[in-house]
């Protein structure tokens, strides 16, 4: 089976340009998140969607980042404009509700804002 | 509040040595799940295992195995004669029914383990 599906693996951008991250939750889960994980901040929640709609945002750093779910399959991360202090790792993940089921991630998106 | 502390921030063993993983944790909410994930340095975040509140039952799996007490508020991860392979950040993450039924983990900082030949 597929797990959770990322891209791009690894993104270097310049400081203002656009980024966005895509992901592909695994088929028949309800629930998806974007993590991010730094250094400084380990492994933080930005947003939280259920059955494509967003939940929980209180994570997301400032207007500059925002996230879509237009359907079940597929979801953004968007960093507009870009800085260098939002180079991390971008992780999706996806579980079926209710809470406690498994949240199983994807292998991420290294993003490096120069 | 909830919070994951894992207190060890690095561990170095050598090959076939045991190694204990501790994870502590707080919450005020009676039902929780609590988990442990690997992250190798290819960077992705593997699961390992979950665990429910009410269960309390010790799991082995293979070389692996925890150790739930809730009277300590401890999940440690134990592995049984380290291999290289096991190299790797692990963390401890949790999530209740107080996360507004969520399914929001929350981490620990994770613990660095490095296994040397």
């Amino acid at each position: 089976d597929a797990g959770v599906i990322q891209s791009p693996r690894h993104e270097v951008t310049e400081m203002g340009q656009e980024v966005t991250l895509r992901c592909k939750p695994i088929s028949g889960h309800n629930s998806l998140f974007w993590y991010r994980q730094t250094m400084m901040r380990g492994l933080e929640l930005l947003i939280y969607f259920n059955n494509n709609v967003p939940i929980d945002d209180s994570g997301m750093p400032e207007d500059r980042f925002s996230a879509k779910m237009p359907n079940a399959s597929f979801s953004t991360l968007k960093i507009q404009p870009s800085e260098p202090r939002d180079s991390a790792v971008y992780f999706c993940a996806s579980s079926l509700v209710p809470f406690g089921n498994t949240i199983y991630f994807g292998e991420g998106s290294w993003l490096t804002v120069v | 509040a909830q919070k994951v502390t894992q207190a060890q921030t690095e561990i170095s063993v050598v090959e076939k040595e045991d190694v204990t993983l501790d994870c502590v944790y707080e919450t005020r909410d009676t039902t929780y799940y609590l988990f442990w994930y690997k992250q190798p340095p290819s960077g992705e975040l593997v699961f390992l295992i979950r665990r429910n509140s009410f269960d309390e039952q010790n799991e082995i799996s293979g070389r692996y195995s925890w150790n739930f007490q809730k009277s300590t508020s401890s999940f440690n991860f134990t592995i049984t004669a380290s291999q290289v392979v096991d190299s790797a950040v692990y963390f401890c993450a949790l999530t209740s029914d107080g996360s507004g039924n969520t399914g929001k983990l929350i981490f620990g900082q994770g613990t660095t383990l490095q296994v040397k030949p």
